[in-house]
């Protein structure tokens, strides 16, 4: 099984692009969706969107117009990037990988904290 | 989109406790609804897929049901590591969504 690993920074400052990555381990980049999910303090689980390694995205409605992703087989990552943050965007960033055959994330990361702050 | 929402928020019970959660979406999912636990401070656990296959190494004491738009989950008897967060979620048509979360507590 594989092993998922955020990386970023903790800071981002207010309208400022926040940048995510996820190192895949334990097995090649397999044809799979990679997803985003991210989790306010204290709050629910929100899908932010995901990157298939075919390079097909599918993005939530509301961040759509903010989101990047992409995928770098050479370093068997995928990243995030959400442009224009506000103190909204503060959270636990988590990647995972979708399983295939149900569309649905399986193994996750352990999460990262970026807190959007002046 | 597809809007999930679980009942109750958050609910109290005792060990060995059946507990169930229910979740209704918005539009119909067919069966393509999973159910999530997260325990503080921790990633969510994948617990049921497809509405009520028990996910690999899941105890037996969890169970899903439900078609279309309305979901359950139960916990036949609660233990002590059960107490969590649990989460519905459709895969049903992007984007997917979550319901809101159930908090269950020690009574």
């Amino acid at each position: 099984q594989v092993q998922l690993q955020e990386a970023g920074p903790g800071l981002v400052r207010p309208s400022d692009t926040l940048s995510l990555t996820c190192t895949v381990s334990g097995d090649y980049m397999s044809s799979s969706y990679w997803s985003w999910i991210r989790q306010p303090a204290g709050k629910g689980l929100e899908w932010i969107g995901r990157i298939h390694t075919t390079g097909n995205r599918n993005f939530n409605s509301y961040l759509r117009s903010r989101i990047t992703m992409s995928v770098d087989f050479s370093k068997n990552q995928f990243s995030l990037k959400l442009t224009s943050v506000t103190a909204a965007d503060t959270a636990v960033y988590y990647c995972a990988q979708e399983w295939g055959q149900k569309s649905l994330p399986v193994s996750w990361g352990q999460g990262i904290a970026v807190t959007v702050s002046s | 989109d597809v809007q999930m929402t679980q009942s109750p928020p958050s609910l109290s019970a005792s060990l060995g406790d059946r507990v169930t959660i229910s979740c209704q979406a918005s539009q119909t999912l067919s069966t393509s609804l999973n159910w999530y636990q997260q325990r503080p401070g921790e990633a969510p656990k994948l617990l049921i897929h497809s509405a009520s296959e028990l996910h690999s190494g899941v105890p037996s004491r969890f169970s899903g049901r439900g078609s279309g738009t309305g979901f359950t989950l139960t916990i036949s008897s609660l233990q002590p590591e059960d107490f969590a967060t649990y989460y519905c979620h459709q895969s049903y048509i992007t984007p997917q969504t979550f319901g809101q979360g159930t908090r269950v507590e020690i009574k």
